[in-house]
């Protein structure tokens, strides 16, 4: 069965540090990773989406990385803001069809001040 | 644009009851989606439509729950009879097209609590 585990399900942190949010999957085979925000009270908002061939992509302070190989990818945040403070959710496509995306349950994040 | 619009945001209503979401996707998309949240099993996509046919409804949990899409702007969830298990958020998205993220845009949702 295709999973989508993340890590940690919460996590707070003080404003102006880093952290480092972790998605490991089972969806074979694999097309693409997103990763979603998701401000409380708010649908999801899409931060990143990554193909097979790239390992790496920004967006401003938000970093994705995919590892394709061992299924794992990382969202890293920098300099965070209060702002930030949301649930971030990872998400795998199976194949170019929406029917086979698989969500995980997404890690909150609290950030201090 | 005003992205996707979901009413009533908030809706309470009694066990039995007819519930009725409503959508309006952006204009132009010709995708749409319907979701369901909770915190025990997260994001799951209940229904899709492309060009307002419905493509897989797989994810309806039971016959108590249907969807319609008349026309390219408005698409609606029915529950009836509506239980207090159906209570959660449901989230609306559409999109310009399947397989990539051109624009795919989640409403705001409808959190519906049945007591």
């Amino acid at each position: 069965k295709n999973q989508v585990e993340q890590s940690p399900q919460s996590l707070i942190i003080l404003e102006g540090k880093n952290c480092t949010l972790q998605c490991n999957y089972t969806v074979s085979p694999f097309s693409n990773l997103r990763w979603y925000k998701q401000d409380t009270g708010r649908g999801p908002v899409s931060l990143t989406i990554m193909t097979f061939s790239e390992n790496t992509k920004s967006n401003g302070r938000y970093t994705a990385t995919l590892d394709a190989d061992t299924k794992q990818s990382s969202l890293h945040i920098t300099a965070s803001q209060l702002s930030d403070s949301a649930s971030y959710i990872c998400v795998v496509s199976e194949d170019s069809g929406y029917s086979t995306l698989t969500f995980g349950k997404g890690t909150m994040l609290l950030v201090s001040p | 644009d005003a992205g996707v619009i979901q009413s009533p945001r908030h809706e309470v209503t009694e066990m039995g009851q007819e519930v009725t979401l409503r959508c309006k996707p952006i204009s132009g998309h010709d995708y749409l989606f319907w979701y369901r949240q909770t915190m025990m099993r997260g994001l799951e996509l209940l229904i899709y439509f492309n060009n307002n046919v419905p493509i897989d409804d797989s994810g309806m949990p039971e016959d108590r729950f249907s969807a319609k899409m008349p026309n390219a702007s408005f698409s609606t969830l029915k529950i009836q009879p509506s239980e207090p298990r159906d209570s959660a958020v449901y989230f609306c998205a559409s999109s310009l097209s399947r397989g990539l993220d051109y624009g795919y845009t989640f409403g705001s949702g409808t959190r519906l609590t049945v007591v």
